[in-house]
């Protein structure tokens, strides 16, 4: 399964909202698509898995949705740290990552 | 504390060989199924190896199989990577990753890397 992501960047303020696809090429397992955040010199951190399930400690203002293969993060009121790089992946029988999406201050 | 801290990368040259270790705190390693994962500079995240909790299960992308040797010593709370002919493709930060009990290769808990540099 390979997975897109798109854009490749994304542009916006504080405040605002973030709003990012992962589109595979076949469909996903039972909805084994993952979402991971990306800090510059930090390891990944796993924000929602089984395509909308927050993992713990993950505020209410990240949240996934979406099926088969058409998946999207949504980040409500950007906060400063929320400026990232945005990985998604499907964790069924093999493990593959999208390329990322970077969220970028505007 | 619940962490991983990875060790042993640095430079290498082409052909020669390198072993990674993986210290875990905090968390019963002893029950975890655990990965290495990499990323080469400014690139995306490749999944490169995995061993299940008793070591019964192992499994290794394409693209390093017969090369690297994935272990575990569970009484010393420590996952390893051998890697053998290493090649410029093999530069990359190798983090070590817990999975969750339920699902083989779903990421909950990352290192912070180690870096592996490839080049004579």
């Amino acid at each position: 399964i390979v997975l897109t992501q798109s854009p490749a960047t994304l542009s916006l303020s504080p405040g605002g909202t973030a709003s990012l696809s992962c589109r595979a090429s076949q469909s996903v397992p039972s909805n084994y698509l993952a979402w991971y955040q990306q800090k510059p010199g930090q390891a990944p951190r796993l924000l929602i898995y089984g395509a909308s399930n927050r993992a713990a400690g993950i505020p209410d203002r990240f949240s996934g949705s979406g099926s088969g293969t058409d998946f999207t993060l949504t980040i409500s009121r950007l906060e400063p740290e929320d400026f990232a790089v945005y990985f998604c992946q499907q964790y069924g029988r093999s493990s593959f990552f999208g390329p990322g999406t970077k969220v970028d201050i505007k | 504390e619940v962490q991983l801290v990875e060790s042993g990368g640095g430079l290498v040259q082409p052909g020669r060989s390198l072993r990674l270790s993986c210290a875990a705190s905090g968390f019963s390693f002893e029950n975890y199924a655990m990965h290495w994962v990499r990323q080469a500079p400014g690139k995306g995240l490749e999944w490169v190896s995995g061993i299940s909790f008793s070591s019964v299960d192992i499994a290794y992308a394409d693209s390093v199989k017969g090369r690297f040797t994935i272990s575990r010593d569970n009484a010393k709370k420590s996952l390893y990577l051998e890697m053998n002919s290493l090649g410029h493709e093999d530069t990359a930060v190798y983090f070590c990753a817990r999975v969750t009990l339920e699902y083989w290769r779903l990421f909950d808990l990352w290192g912070q890397g180690t870096l592996v540099t490839v080049s004579s």
